[in-house]
């Protein structure tokens, strides 16, 4: 059964620092690998979907990578800002056609 | 754009009573699929379906119907509502991907309260 954590669930850090958000999973038979950006109150929004045979996906400040060897994907952002304060979640399959499991979330805060 | 679209967004119930959250797309995504999200359990899939006329059960499907009659629509319905109930529910969409969904498209959320 494919779990997904996320590690650290809060993190909080001073405007302009570069940061990673970690996801794991123990399934490494995935097709691909998503993560998202959730704002209080909100639903998610899409951030990156990186396909099984890519190693990394690029959006602006954001790059995600992805290694199914060692069960593991990250989020790299680039020079934070306090906008950039949400919790952050990543979602793979989870071995059903249609069923993606998701971590709890890391929830960013970027201090001005 | 309307991407995808859940009414309503507030909706308080009484033990017993049903209700149906509405789900609506216009991208002419073939898989939808509802989660609720509750505190510290994450997210949670509860059923999807991969075209018109398929649905299929996910994670926590009890106490949850559903039904696929045509590609944009896909309504959640509560039969007896109970307070394990209470949540906040997403709808979210997405095209055929390789081997299963694509990227993912989320509505707003429906914030459900029962008492």
């Amino acid at each position: 059964k494919q779990e997904v954590t996320q590690i650290p669930a809060a993190l909080s850090v001073p405007e302009g620092e570069n940061l990673v958000l970690n996801c794991s999973f123990t399934d490494s038979a995935i097709y691909n690998l998503q993560w998202f950006r959730q704002d209080p109150g909100k639903g998610l929004t899409s951030l990156l979907l990186i396909q099984s045979s890519q190693r990394e996906q690029t959006s602006g400040r954001l790059n995600a990578s992805l290694d199914k060897s060692s069960g593991r994907s990250t989020l790299y952002i680039a020079a934070s800002q306090p906008g950039d304060s949400a919790t952050y979640l990543c979602a793979a399959p989870g071995g059903s056609q249609g069923n993606l499991i998701f971590g709890k979330g890391t929830k960013l805060s970027v201090k001005p | 754009n309307a991407g995808v679209t859940q009414t309503p967004k507030f909706q308080v119930l009484k033990t017993g009573q049903s209700m149906t959250l509405q789900c609506a797309q216009d991208m002419n995504h073939e898989y939808m699929s509802w989660y609720r999200q509750d505190p510290g359990m994450g997210l949670r899939l509860i059923h999807y379906s991969v075209g018109a006329g398929i649905t299929d059960q996910g994670e926590v499907p009890n106490g949850y119907n559903v039904s696929r009659s045509t590609t944009e629509d896909f309504p959640l319905r509560l039969l007896s509502a109970a307070p394990s109930q209470t949540s906040v529910y997403f709808c979210a969409s997405a095209p055929r991907g390789t081997q299963g969904p694509g990227e993912l498209f989320f509505g707003e959320g429906s914030r459900l309260t029962v008492l």
